[in-house]
């Protein structure tokens, strides 16, 4: 079975400063990866997903995610913070054969910026 | 296009009274989900469809509990009798399989059962 870790409930980072989002997965054969973010009273929203290619993806609102294949790692970055990046982070995992098409989510991240 | 829309946005009812929620999903898409997010239990997967056909409903917490798909631009979920402890955001998703199921989600339906 599939699985998607976040290993951090909150990450607090002061404004301008670099953030990281921790995820790691479990899944059969090579992944499909993704993160999402929800901002308060809102649905989730796609932020960027890893395919295949170049392990370095480029996503919505200056974020960027790392695919490690040998820890199995998929953590969501950003040069610098902003007070307005504060929200709810998911990471996603999905396989490429029968029910591992589905994606598995994380208990999800909560980024705090502080100005 | 509109992305998902769910509706209502919000409800509050009181025990053993039924509940319906609604979804649209976008138009062209060949999977829909139903999740279910509340504080202590994170985001739940309940339900999802295939070409209107339910293919995996084992996140369905009770016999309560109910989904439906009668066409490719209409799902339902519905809760009968409801009870104060399914309180929570009720959100729609639909994708498609060509692009690796990346979903879109709605905005949700917050319920509280009182």
């Amino acid at each position: 079975a599939q699985s998607v870790a976040q290993p951090e409930d909150q990450v607090n980072v002061a404004e301008g400063n670099p953030l990281t989002v921790k995820c790691t997965y479990s899944v059969s054969g090579n992944p499909y990866l993704f993160w999402y973010v929800q901002y308060p009273n809102r649905g989730l929203q796609f932020l960027l997903k890893y395919i295949t290619g170049d392990n370095l993806v480029k996503g919505s609102y200056g974020f960027e995610a790392e695919f490690n294949k040998s820890q199995t790692s998929f953590h969501l970055k950003k040069p610098s913070a902003l007070v307005s990046d504060s929200a709810l982070y998911f990471c996603a995992v999905r396989g490429h054969s029968g029910g591992s098409y589905i994606p598995t989510f994380g208990r999800g991240t909560s980024l705090i910026v502080h100005p | 296009d509109a992305g998902v829309i769910q509706s209502p946005r919000h409800e509050v009812t009181e025990m053993g009274q039924e509940v319906t929620l609604r979804c649209k999903p976008i138009s062209g898409h060949d999977y829909l989900f139903w999740y279910r997010q509340t504080m202590m239990r994170g985001l739940e997967l309940l339900i999802y469809f295939n070409n209107n056909v339910p293919i995996d409903d084992s996140g369905m917490p009770e016999d309560r509990f109910s989904a439906k798909m009668p066409n490719a631009s209409f799902s339902t979920l519905k809760i009968q009798p409801s009870e104060p402890r399914d309180s929570a955001v009720y959100f729609c998703a639909s994708s498609k399989v060509q692009d690796y199921n990346e979903q879109f989600f709605g905005p949700g339906t917050r319920l509280t059962v009182l």
